[in-house]
């Protein structure tokens, strides 16, 4: 069956540094992906897409990375701050009803 | 700009016993969602609904029902709860194929004890 996984279940960062996160997943049908950030006592909030056409995006000290061939996404945030520790989630749908899988999430510790 | 509100945001059942959660969206979703969210388990889809009126089982729906009388509003019942559905529910809505995914509400924290 389907299932998207996480590779790490807590990332501890030093302020200044890059993150990177990792997802893989398993339905080589999928065809749009996405990173969500949710922090203490909130909803997941959206960060960056990427469609399966696309190898690279870029957001505002975000970047994701799609390579289809092995099945695997990533999440760099450049810099990290204190305000990006959250647990962080990537989700991937090829169902035409939208529905999204949710990978466990990762959990990013940013130590000063 | 509500977005995606969920009532309440804190509830204590004792088992055996039925609620419903109540989630409102403002802007003209056609899709709605509610998942459940446990430890080390990410979300997990239990009901959806794509329109006003129609309903549909996700990956968990037992012990769970769902209603969509009006498009705005998706309600999520537990008729006889049980401790197994202690978690954090949340309402999700999205417009077809959305590019920002979905919209998250806050959350409803259960406790059945």
């Amino acid at each position: 069956g389907e299932s998207v996984g996480l590779h790490l279940p807590t990332l501890s960062v030093q302020e200044g540094d890059n993150s990177i996160i990792n997802c893989a997943y398993s339905n080589s049908a999928s065809d749009y992906f996405i990173w969500y950030k949710q922090e203490s006592g909130k909803g997941p909030q959206f960060i960056i897409d990427i469609r399966s056409n696309m190898d690279k995006r870029q957001g505002q000290r975000v970047t994701v990375l799609l390579n289809k061939t092995v099945k695997h996404l990533s999440l760099q945030i450049a810099a990290t701050q204190p305000g990006d520790s959250a647990v962080y989630f990537c989700a991937v749908s090829g169902d035409s009803w939208g529905k999204l899988q949710f990978g466990a999430g990762t959990q990013v510790v940013v130590t000063p | 700009n509500a977005g995606v509100t969920q009532t309440p945001k804190f509830r204590v059942l004792k088992t055996g016993q039925s609620m419903t959660l109540l989630c409102a969206q403002d802007m003209n979703h056609e899709y709605m969602y509610w998942y459940r969210q446990d430890p080390g388990m990410g979300l997990r889809l239990i009901h959806y609904s794509v329109g006003e009126g129609t309903t549909a089982k996700g990956e968990v729906p037992d012990g769970y029902n769902v209603s969509r009388l009006k498009k705005q509003n998706f309600l999520l019942g537990l008729e006889s709860a049980a401790p197994s559905q202690t978690s954090v529910y949340f309402c999700a809505s999205s417009y077809l194929w959305d590019d920002r995914g979905y919209t998250f509400g806050s959350g409803t924290r259960l406790t059945v004890v």
